[in-house]
């Protein structure tokens, strides 16, 4: 299995444009994780998914952040309006449901100037 | 409130020594702990793990320690060797909620010097 896959790699884009990013999870797996990396706070759960379905998106940090699952092989996130102080890496992680070894891509680095 | 502590946030240790990371936690609904390795510009890869009906996993050179009590855990690497030179994050999870996800600390920089 290839892991979970996460696209793009890099993002640079200016303030007020929309960003989406995306992932595949790791086939099989029920759950998706998305998280934010930053200097100040760390890892932070953005909002995760179980069998497709939004359980807790209480770690989204404002109504500019939105985030789907069409299907179990595929999730975006989305900032629009983007703003600076949303440069971060973005990691997208699965795992099965019963076991908590969640799986992390490679993240997603975006720096909004 | 942090919920999952690393105070220490580097940690350098000289190669074939004995690499001590440590991790604190505050909620005690949490019941079982991973720990993940990190390096730069790539995703964090799970570690080891250890549930809270335990006190102690081992896998080769890894070893977790719980301490339920005092509400702390450790991972032990012994002997360190320079590829282990990585960012460490401790996690923890209350699976009685019913569900899976993961509380992060600010991970601890070790590097192993040759």
């Amino acid at each position: 299995d290839a892991g979970v896959i996460q696209s793009p790699r890099h993002e640079v884009t200016e303030m007020g444009q929309e960003v989406t990013l995306r992932c595949k999870p790791i086939s099989g797996h029920n759950s998706l994780f998305w998280y934010r990396q930053t200097m100040m706070r760390g890892l932070e759960l953005l909002i995760y998914f179980n069998n497709n379905v939004p359980i807790d998106d209480s770690g989204m940090p404002e109504d500019r952040f939105s985030a789907k699952m069409p299907n179990a092989s595929f999730s975006t996130l989305k900032i629009q309006p983007s703003e600076p102080r949303d440069s971060a890496v973005y990691f997208c992680a699965s795992s099965f449901q019963e076991r908590t070894e969640a799986f992390f891509g490679q993240g997603t680095r975006l720096t909004v100037v | 409130d942090q919920q999952v502590k690393q105070n220490s946030p580097s940690l350098s240790v000289q190669e074939g020594r004995i690499s001590i990371l440590n991790c604190d936690y505050t909620n005690s609904m949490f019941d079982y702990f991973l720990w993940y390795k990190k390096y730069p510009a790539e995703g964090p890869t799970f570690l080891i793990s250890i549930s809270s009906i335990k006190d102690k996993n081992e896998d080769g050179r890894f070893t977790v320690f719980l301490n339920k009590s005092a509400k702390h855990l450790s991972l032990h690497i012994v002997p360190s060797q320079p590829g282990d030179s990585a960012v460490y994050f401790c996690a923890a999870s209350d699976s009685g909620a019913g569900s899976y996800q993961l509380t992060f600390g600010k991970g601890t920089k070790l590097s192993v010097i040759p």
